[in-house]
């Protein structure tokens, strides 16, 4: 079936830092891949995404590079913030369907 | 534009009390989708529609949960009896299904809803 793994969290760093949160599929043909975030309180927000293999997507900073031959779309960041402290979660859809499978999330916390 | 809107955004009730849960989706966007989030289940999709219809309902966790979508700009999640266990935020997104384009889901802010 089709399913996201993320690695888990939660993912603690200071201000500056290099971050990575792994994401690897399974998926049935060519899905879309993507990044999204969720700040404490808030509802999700479309971080970046990419639609066929390598494809890059980024965003205030971050990437994640499409990776079919490791079905992979990691998520880096060169210089982490305090504010970018959140939940990030990885996520794909199936060619030409609606549905998002979503992984668990990975909490990161930056301290200053 | 404003984006999804849901109301209300928090909601506390007594145990066996009906809630209903709002949200009007991004206009012009022709799929929506229901969830719930909680700390032990993590984020779960309940039920979601296309152009009004519901196309996938298998997230639905019991009968007490039912969910309606009368035009393309309102749904509703209803919740009769509503039970402690039910306690979560519910999260309405929707999206426009355009075929190639990957489908990237847009959030609402959420109902925090509270059973006692």
């Amino acid at each position: 079936g089709n399913s996201v793994t993320q690695m888990e969290g939660p993912v603690t760093l200071s201000e500056e830092a290099f971050l990575t949160i792994n994401c690897t599929y399974t998926a049935t043909g060519y899905p879309s891949l993507f990044w999204y975030v969720q700040y404490p309180g808030e509802g999700l927000q479309l971080l970046l995404k990419a639609t066929k293999a390598d494809d890059k997507g980024s965003n205030k900073g971050f990437e994640a590079t499409y990776r079919k031959e490791t079905t992979s779309f990691h998520l880096e960041k060169g210089s982490v913030q305090v504010s970018d402290s959140a939940v990030y979660f990885c996520a794909l859809s199936r060619y030409n369907t609606d549905k998002l499978i979503f992984g668990t999330g990975t909490r990161l916390q930056v301290f200053p | 534009d404003a984006g999804v809107i849901q109301s209300p955004r928090h909601e506390v009730t007594e145990m066996g009390q009906e809630v209903t849960l709002r949200c009007k989706p991004i206009s012009g966007h022709n799929s929506l989708f229901w969830y719930r989030q909680t700390m032990m289940r993590g984020l779960e999709l309940l039920i979601y529609f296309n152009n009004n219809v519901p196309i996938d309902d298998s997230g639905m966790p019991e009968d007490r949960f039912s969910a309606k979508m009368p035009n393309a700009s309102f749904s509703t999640l209803k919740i009769q009896p509503s039970e402690p266990r039910d306690s979560a935020v519910y999260f309405c997104a929707s999206s426009l299904a355009v075929r190639d384009r990957g489908y990237e889901q847009y959030f609402g802010p959420g109902t925090r809803l509270t059973v006692t």
